[in-house]
This record gives structure tokens, sequence and C-alpha cells, in this order.
């Protein structure tokens, strides 16, 4: 079954260090994969996507994402964290009949 | 534009009660979708639709009914609400499958 995971309920930092957000895949094919973040009591926001190309992908907000297929890997990255980065990301995989398959989420603290 | 907006943002109902979720999109878009968000397990599919008059089934569709009668507008209908539909509920709507944009989501608790 295609999905994603994503192996860290939690992820803590100090504003200023480097933010990663782990997510794995399980395709088969070429994956489409994409970031989203949930702010507390709000929709979900796009914030980046793989299809093809470049392996390192830049998005919103000064995140950026790094597409590793020997890993099946796509890290959500940023190199200095911001107290209003704290949110709730997903990573998802488009699947068979153009839906979307979304990881559990982690859930993002940085501390001032 | 307004993107995608859902209505009602909250509802409390009794078991048993039926209501309709209403999600509109202005982007002209052909696909959108119904999810429910419960903790510690992301977005789960309810139902989706890829066009007007369409509609289809998603992981988890048992106990919603969903119509698309207009192109900008979805429907998730509870007919018998059970608590275990006590979630948060999000549309989202697409151009032909590519990356999906959110509505505000819907508070929903069934007592």
């Amino acid at each position: 079954a295609q999905s994603v995971a994503q192996p860290e309920d939690q992820v803590n930092v100090a504003e200023g260090n480097p933010l990663t957000v782990k997510c794995t895949y399980s395709v088969s094919g070429n994956p489409y994969l994409f970031w989203y973040v949930q702010y507390p009591n709000r929709g979900l926001q796009f914030l980046l996507k793989y299809i093809t190309g470049d392996n390192l992908v830049k998005g919103s907000y000064g995140f950026e994402a790094e597409f590793n297929k020997s890993q099946t890997s796509f890290h959500l990255k940023k190199p200095s964290a911001l107290v209003s980065d704290s949110a709730l990301y997903f990573c998802a995989v488009k699947i068979v009949g153009d839906k979307l398959s979304f990881g559990a989420g982690t859930t993002v603290t940085v501390r001032a | 534009n307004a993107g995608v907006t859902q209505t009602p943002k909250f509802r409390v109902l009794k078991t048993g009660q039926s209501m309709t979720l209403l999600c509109a999109q202005d982007m002209n878009h052909e696909y959108m979708y119904w999810y429910r968000q419960d903790p510690g397990m992301g977005l789960r599919l309810i139902h989706y639709s890829v066009g007007e008059g369409t509609t289809a089934k998603g992981e988890v569709p048992d106990g919603y009914n969903v119509s698309r009668l207009k192109k900008q507008n979805f429907l998730l209908g509870l007919e018998s609400a059970a608590p275990s539909q006590t979630s948060v509920y999000f549309c989202a709507s697409s151009y032909r499958g590519d990356t999906q944009y959110f509505g505000p989501g819907t508070r929903l608790t069934v007592l």
C-alpha cells in the first residue's frame, strides 16, 4: 500500500536552531510528496511539494524539503526556527485516484 | 477569492440526529474531498468527487453520504449521527488532483 510515515510525534527545538521534521514514504513508482502545516484551530496550509526534478524543494515561510530516493525519505527542514513555526505538520503522498494519504502528523514546538 | 469555505464552524448533535455540512470553493476546481481529523490519526478521506455529479468512497465512508450537484459545492451528510462521528471535518479542493487546498474545518460533537 502506498503510504507515508512520520516517525516522531513531537519535535522540540529552541528558536534560532535548525528544525527537521521527518517523513518516510512507501510507494511504487515515482512519488508525489507534499508537506502541509496546521496552526491551532485552522485548516491545513500547503507548504511545498515534490513531483520531479531537483531533490531540494523550497516552499513557503522559509521551509524546504529534501527528497532522498535511496532512503525513501522526504524530510522537512528550516535552517533557523521561529516560535511562530510551532504547529502540527503533515507529510502526504499522492496515491491512486488522485487522492492523498497523510501521515499521522508531527507536533513542532519552538521555545523562545 | 475566499478559497474554500465551510459551514457551519461548530455543531453539537444528539445521537440519531442528522445534519449536512456545506463546502464551497471559488477556484473552479474539479476535485473536492471530505476528510475527518482525529487525534493521532492524521486525516482520513471520507468521500471525494472528481467532478460535478460524481462522488466516490474514500477510506472511511460508512455513516456518511455526499452530493456534488454544483461544481463549486460539496455536501457531506450524516443521516443518523453517532458519538464515533465526533471529529473535526475538513473539506479540500484541487485542480484535477494536484495540490489540495483546505477549508477552515467544522468541529462536530455528537452527544
